[in-house]
Order: structure tokens, then C-alpha cells, then sequence
């Protein structure tokens, strides 16, 4: 089946300095997956924080940037500096191109020191 | 605002009692999910609808059933509920088209503890 590996939390991080959380996943039933970044901070519902659905592009959102490598499976999460506001789970998942399921991974839980 | 709301926020249960979890969207969106997260895990899919009427089986089913009265409504039920099932619940919507193509919009979480 298919499947979403991240960096294992929790992850703490000082103000201003940088991040990548790592993703690689694996798409037995999908040739070309949608990948997407979501965010969970505390007390809320995940949302989107960026999708990139074709290979070789990059996503962006509030600093965030990721890009997709079919290559090499991955999907990693960049910023150059982040906020203690960034503190939040952070899920990386995967799709089908009719958009009627994802594949989530475990999520990375971040914590920035001010 | 369009959105996903969920109820109960907060519940408990005891063990052998029917729990029903109720998820409201204003998305006009034709697919829901029900989701339940655990710690070492990711968001598993239990069960998912098409639209009004329909129900689906997800990745972890056994224990549950679904109801989609309505566009808007999409209940999960646990007619015999058990510790195994506390856990946070999450209810999405979706749609395959348009800006939003592929994307899900969450609800809150319900977290349910079974005693």
C-alpha cells in the first residue's frame, strides 16, 4: 500500500534559525501522487499549508517551501527562519489524483524557542 | 465562513455504550472522511461518502459505521464502544475539481475516551 515517512519529534528549533522536516513516501497504487503539506496547531483542525501535483515543482506558503522529487520519493519541508508561531504538528500526505483519499504520515511536532 | 464543525469537542464513553460523533460542513463539498489520529500514527482513514447517501469503507473500518444523511451531515458510530477507540477524531471534507482540486478541509477534533 502506499505510505509517508517524516522526521521523527519532536523537533526544537530556536527562533530564526532554520528547518527542514523530511518526507519520503512511497506510491504503489498511484504513478504521479498529489503531496501535500498540512499543520495542526494546538486546539485546531489540521490545515493545508501547501500541495505541489506535479513533479519537479515547488510548493510555497507563509515561508514554507517544499519540492517535489519523484526521483528520489521526497517531499521535504523547508524554511530559512521561523517563528515561534511555527510551533505546530506538521503532517505530510499524499493523494490520489481524484482527490478521494489521503495517505498521512505520522506527523513531526515542532517546537520553536523564542 | 464556510467550514467544518464537529460534536461532541470533548466525550466519554463507557466501554459496551454507543457513541455517535456528528460532523456538520458548509463546503458544499461531495466527499467526507472520518479520520482518527494516535500518537505514532498518522490520520487513518475509517470511513469516507461519496455525498448524500453514501458510505465507504476506509483502512480501519472494524468498529464503526458511517451515516450520510445530507450533503452537510456525516456521522461516525461506535455501537459498542471500547478502550481501543479513545483516540482524536477528525471529520474532513473534499471535492476532486475545482481551485481546491484534491484538498480536504478538517474539522476540529473530537477527542473520545473510553472508559
Amino acid at each position: 500500500g502506499d505510505s509517508v515517512t517524516q522526521t521523527e519529534g519532536p523537533v526544537t528549533v530556536s527562533e530564526s534559525e532554520s528547518l527542514i522536516i523530511n518526507c519520503t513516501y512511497s506510491a504503489t497504487s498511484i504513478a504521479y501522487p498529489n503531496l501535500f503539506w498540512y499543520v495542526r496547531y494546538p486546539g485546531e483542525g489540521l490545515q493545508l499549508l501547501l500541495k505541489v501535483i506535479t513533479a519537479g515543482q515547488k510548493g510555497s506558503s507563509r515561508g514554507f517551501e517544499a519540492t517535489y522529487n519523484k526521483e528520489t520519493t521526497s517531499f521535504h519541508l523547508q524554511k530559512a527562519s521561523v517563528q515561534e508561531s511555527d510551533s505546530a504538528v506538521y503532517y505530510c500526505a499524499l493523494g490520489d489524483h481524484m482527490g478521494y483519499k489521503l495517505t498521512f504520515g505520522t506527523g513531526t511536532s515542532l517546537l520553536v524557542d523564542p | 465562513e464556510a467550514a467544518v464543525t464537529q460534536s461532541p469537542r470533548n466525550k466519554v464513553a463507557v466501554t459496551g455504550g454507543k457513541v455517535t460523533l456528528s460532523c456538520n460542513q458548509t463546503n458544499n463539498h461531495n466527499n467526507m472522511y472520518w479520520y482518527r489520529q494516535d500518537t505514532g500514527h498518522g490520520l487513518r482513514l475509517i470511513h469516507y461518502s461519496y455525498g448524500a447517501g453514501s458510505t465507504e469503507k476506509g483502512d480501519i473500518p472494524d468498529g464503526y459505521k458511517a451515516s450520510r444523511p445530507s450533503q452537510e451531515n456525516f456521522s461516525l458510530i461506535l455501537e459498542l464502544a471500547t478502550p481501543s477507540q479513545t483516540s482524536v477524531y477528525f471529520c474532513a471534507s473534499g471535492d476532486e475539481g475545482g481551485e481546491n482540486y484534491a484538498e480536504q478541509f478538517f474539522g476540529p477534533g473530537t477527542r473520545l475516551t473510553v472508559l
